[in-house]
């Protein structure tokens, strides 16, 4: 089993549909990421979650709310997306210091 | 100013050849940088990390990292076409060893 497993591969969704983003590692890392990828443009950085503390980029639109029940398992939950929200969403773990491990990433569609 | 620079290519090398990619980066604290491949529809892989100055080697890959000058590269030798992928430059912020932040990469073609 890989190391950062995420799910979906794929979304397509509408501008007022709710959908959500898994993602689990088998690391024993105790830190978690999102990372937004679009085109033409440097990996974002959207939270970070630590020994259960939130790390958030301010210019994040509410519109994407992460959860971290467990140092295993991320999620970014999704609602009334926009078009330009349409990206690949990078999840990642680490340990303090150490390079990100990143899954495969979902590519998501707003139409 | 952008916290990471790099040069988006395409950088085109004939196969066997070295391949020299750069980046520059803006946080004088930063302590940690790393280069990471990307294939094109694939996420980033981890291929190099460097802490201190000077050069690490790793197989065909050499990571140089010049903290006075704020720069560091990765040459690639013996380049084939399966290195061709987008290279991407991180470090660690001097905020939160957490947080990586990543240049926009740089378009590697090896031709056969």
């Amino acid at each position: 089993e890989t190391g950062v497993t995420q799910t979906p591969r794929h979304l397509v969704m509408g501008m007022t549909n709710k959908k959500s983003l898994k993602c689990e590692q088998h690391l024993g890392h105790n830190a978690m990421y999102w990372y937004k990828q679009s085109a033409k443009k440097p990996l974002e950085l959207m939270f970070v979650y630590s020994l259960e503390e939130r790390v958030e980029n301010n210019s994040v639109p509410s519109r994407f709310s992460p959860e971290c029940p467990n140092s295993s398992h991320l999620f970014l939950h999704l609602h009334t997306l926009q078009p330009e929200d349409s990206a690949l969403y990078l999840c990642a773990s680490s340990r303090s210091g150490s390079p990100l491990h990143f899954g495969n990433g979902t590519r998501l569609t707003v139409t | 100013q952008k916290e990471v620079e790099q040069n988006s290519g395409p950088l085109s090398v004939p196969e066997g050849a070295i391949a020299s990619l750069n980046c520059t980066y803006s946080d004088r604290g930063s302590q940690s940088f790393f280069w990471y491949r990307q294939y094109s529809g694939k996420s980033p892989e981890l291929i190099m990390s460097i802490y201190s100055n000077g050069d690490k080697e790793d197989g065909r890959f050499t990571a140089q990292l010049n903290k006075a000058s704020q720069y560091v590269s990765l040459l690639i030798r013996d380049s084939q076409p399966s290195d061709s992928a987008t290279y991407l430059c991180a470090f660690g912020g001097r905020d939160s060893s957490y947080k990586l932040i990543f240049g926009s990469g740089t378009r590697l073609l090896v031709r056969p």
